[in-house]
């Protein structure tokens, strides 16, 4: 979806390297996600955030830090990387579930 | 504490049968649920929605059924078709709730293969 727009699209890094990755909405949606994806366990919320500085915790968030300084922008940063990290990164946007989360085209991250 | 489960991890129809996907849930104060599409390499995208007021919802080929009392949702696909080849993942959330509004819980995901 060309309203969501998330970079870099794939990253390898080493094991402890802090890592960003940029979740960039044009859509003025309220709500932003940040999902993980891994076999066997289907989506997994990261960090969450209902409005610009609001923020909270998923399920999965140990490890995570996310920030959200204005409506476009909802950052999701690997304090220090972790081979368990490696994954697929998703972010979502949207202004309730009624209305059907969009979903970013991922985030391919692989620690070494 | 898995609270939204997709028991079944793949499913194989012909072309133009139905497919019928399933999900159960624990959480009873979930009351929307929703299913999304997923393509390799692409984010998932969202296909049909029910509220816990309503028992079934349609949209063309998709019909979703929800039964509130066994806490179990399915997604129909009638008839099914090749591009419909795709992982399925069933979501639930909370309506009400404060700052737990709209969070989405997925489930594990079902692989579905349409043959030709």
């Amino acid at each position: 979806d060309a309203g969501i727009t998330q970079s870099p699209r794939h990253k390898v890094t080493e094991t402890g390297t802090p890592v960003t990755l940029r979740c960039h909405q044009t859509e003025n949606h309220r709500y932003m996600y940040w999902y993980r994806q891994d076999p066997g366990h289907g989506l997994r919320l990261i960090h969450y955030s209902y409005g610009v500085k609001d923020t909270d915790k998923g399920e999965v968030s140990d490890g995570y830090s996310v920030s959200r300084s204005k409506t476009e922008d909802f950052l999701l940063t690997l304090e220090s990387a972790t081979s368990s990290q490696t994954s697929v990164y998703f972010c979502a946007t949207g202004q309730g579930p009624n209305y059907g989360y969009t979903f970013g085209s991922g985030t391919r991250l692989t620690v070494v | 504490d898995q609270q939204v489960k997709q028991n079944s991890p793949s499913l194989s129809v012909q072309e133009g049968r139905i497919s019928i996907l399933n999900c159960d849930y624990t959480n009873s104060m979930f009351d929307y649920f929703l299913w999304y599409k997923k393509y390799p390499a692409e984010g998932p995208t969202f296909l049909i929605s029910i509220s816990s007021i309503k028992d079934k919802n349609e949209d063309g080929r998709f019909t979703v059924f929800l039964n509130k009392s066994a806490k179990h949702l399915s997604l129909h696909i009638v008839p099914s078709q090749p591009g419909d080849s795709a992982v399925y993942f069933c979501a639930a959330s909370r309506m009400s709730g404060g700052t737990s509004y709209g969070k989405l819980t997925f489930g594990q995901g079902t692989i579905l293969t349409v043959h030709p």
